[in-house]
């Protein structure tokens, strides 16, 4: 069966701390990835995917992830955390034939404190 | 460049109501898929419309239904409401739909059925 896990629900970190947010996937044929973030009261805004090529994708806002096959991860980090970066991280995966759906992780809630 | 829209933002409705939500997609996109999310919870695929026709569905029951109308806004329907449909709901767009086409989401709907 295919599925994502995101293994903490919750991650405090200080300001200015580097931050690694987990995600692992479980599936039979190959795949995408997706980081999404959510603000309270809003929709899912993309951070970044991993479609083919470099393992290392990065976003605009310091945000960095690594598709790692072996591993069937895609875990998240960021070098410098600012308190703006506290939301709800989903991961998400969709797939290169067979399905159109996405599936999601349940989500990390990644607090960022002064 | 007007994103992902979804009407109503909010809505009450009460136990063996019937309800229906909105979405139109970002410009320029063809294909449209509706999530559950609830409460702590990644969204959960319910189906995806391109062409006018329910392209694929997600384990959800008859009582969700939907459509696609010929300018790809698209309406969810939810008949016999149960407490547990209380959740938010999420329009995604995308073009074609395929997995390497990353979903834009709108801010949702929140439904609460009392």
């Amino acid at each position: 069966a295919q599925s994502v896990t995101q293994l903490d629900s919750q991650v405090p970190v200080f300001e200015e701390a580097p931050v690694e947010l987990r995600c692992n996937y479980s599936s039979s044929v190959s795949v995408y990835l997706f980081w999404y973030v959510q603000y309270p009261n809003q929709g899912l805004q993309l951070l970044l995917k991993y479609l083919s090529g470099s393992t290392l994708v990065k976003s605009i806002n310091g945000f960095e992830a690594e598709f790692n096959k072996s591993q069937t991860s895609f875990h998240l980090r960021k070098p410098s955390v600012h308190i703006s970066d506290t939301a709800e991280y989903f991961c998400a995966v969709s797939f290169v034939s067979g399905t159109y759906k996405y599936i999601f992780g349940t989500g990390t809630r990644l607090k960022v404190l002064a | 460049d007007a994103g992902v829209t979804q009407s109503p933002t909010h809505l009450i409705k009460t136990r063996g109501q019937q309800v229906t939500l909105r979405c139109s997609p970002k410009s320029g996109h063809d294909t449209v898929s509706w999530y559950q999310q609830a409460l702590g919870q990644g969204p959960q695929f319910i189906f995806q419309y391109y062409e006018e026709e329910e392209r694929q569905r997600g384990n959800f029951p008859d009582r969700f239904s939907g459509h696609q109308f010929p300018n790809y806004s698209s309406e969810l329907n939810v008949n016999a409401l149960l407490l547990g449909d209380s959740a938010l709901y999420l329009c995604a767009s995308s073009f074609f739909g395929t997995g390497n086409q990353p979903q834009h989401f709108g801010d949702g709907t929140r439904l609460s059925i009392l």
